[in-house]
């Protein structure tokens, strides 16, 4: 069975700072890397992919891989209050495949 | 802009009703999934379809079917609705396997 991991939660910073939400996968075969962000009754919503380690800014986020390790993260920098939500991370499970295996998500507060 | 459209926002159903959720998308993909979100259990896939006709069992395909007949629409089909089945059902659709999902906006379900 495929895993992501996540750290559930809540992660509270203060307006301004940088948020910083984790995620661990199991299957070392994967190969896009993807973050959704989802309001409280909304949809998920991509905000970022990754597929090579290292790297990837776009605007005030920035994901970053470390397939040896099996770990991405996202960094939210100058956080709002309007970036409080769930974020959750998803891995797909391996060359050519369309599944993608959710993490459960980690809550986010951004406190004004 | 690009859209998967679920026809209902919120639904309430009775305890042995046969029930059915649609979802349209008007991006030409062939990959489509349905998923349903309880909290603390995450995104669980229900059945997945890579072309027309074609479908195949997710993580938790019991009590569910599909249907599949034209590309822009994947129907999820709860053959005999029952209390546990009480959930957020998404669907979503992609055209590969770096694009990420687009998810519709979700459909409530209630069963009583």
């Amino acid at each position: 069975q495929k895993e992501v991991e996540q750290n559930s939660g809540p992660l509270s910073v203060p307006e301004g700072a940088i948020a910083s939400l984790n995620c661990t996968y199991s299957d070392r075969g994967s190969q896009s890397f993807f973050w959704y962000r989802q309001y409280s009754g909304k949809s998920p919503e991509l905000i970022m992919s990754i597929y090579s380690n290292g790297d990837k800014e776009d605007g005030r986020f920035t994901a970053q891989l470390n397939k040896a390790s099996q770990y991405v993260s996202l960094l939210i920098r100058d956080s709002q209050p309007s970036d409080s939500a769930t974020y959750l991370c998803a891995v797909d499970s391996g060359a050519g495949s369309y599944q993608l295996t959710f993490g459960k998500g980690t809550k986010l507060s951004v406190i004004p | 802009d690009v859209k998967v459209t679920q026809s209902s926002r919120y639904l309430v159903k009775r305890t042995g009703e046969k029930v059915f959720l649609e979802c349209v998308q008007d991006m030409d993909h062939e990959n489509m999934f349905w998923y349903r979100q309880d909290p603390g259990l995450g995104l669980r896939l229900i059945y997945f379809s890579y072309d027309v006709k074609m479908k195949e069992k997710g993580d938790i395909p019991e009590g569910y079917s599909v249907s599949r007949e034209k590309k822009e629409r994947f129907s999820l089909i709860l053959e005999s609705a029952s209390t546990n089945q009480t959930s957020m059902y998404l669907c979503a659709s992609t055209s590969n396997s770096v694009d990420g999902y687009t998810f519709g906006s979700g459909t409530r379900l209630t069963v009583v």
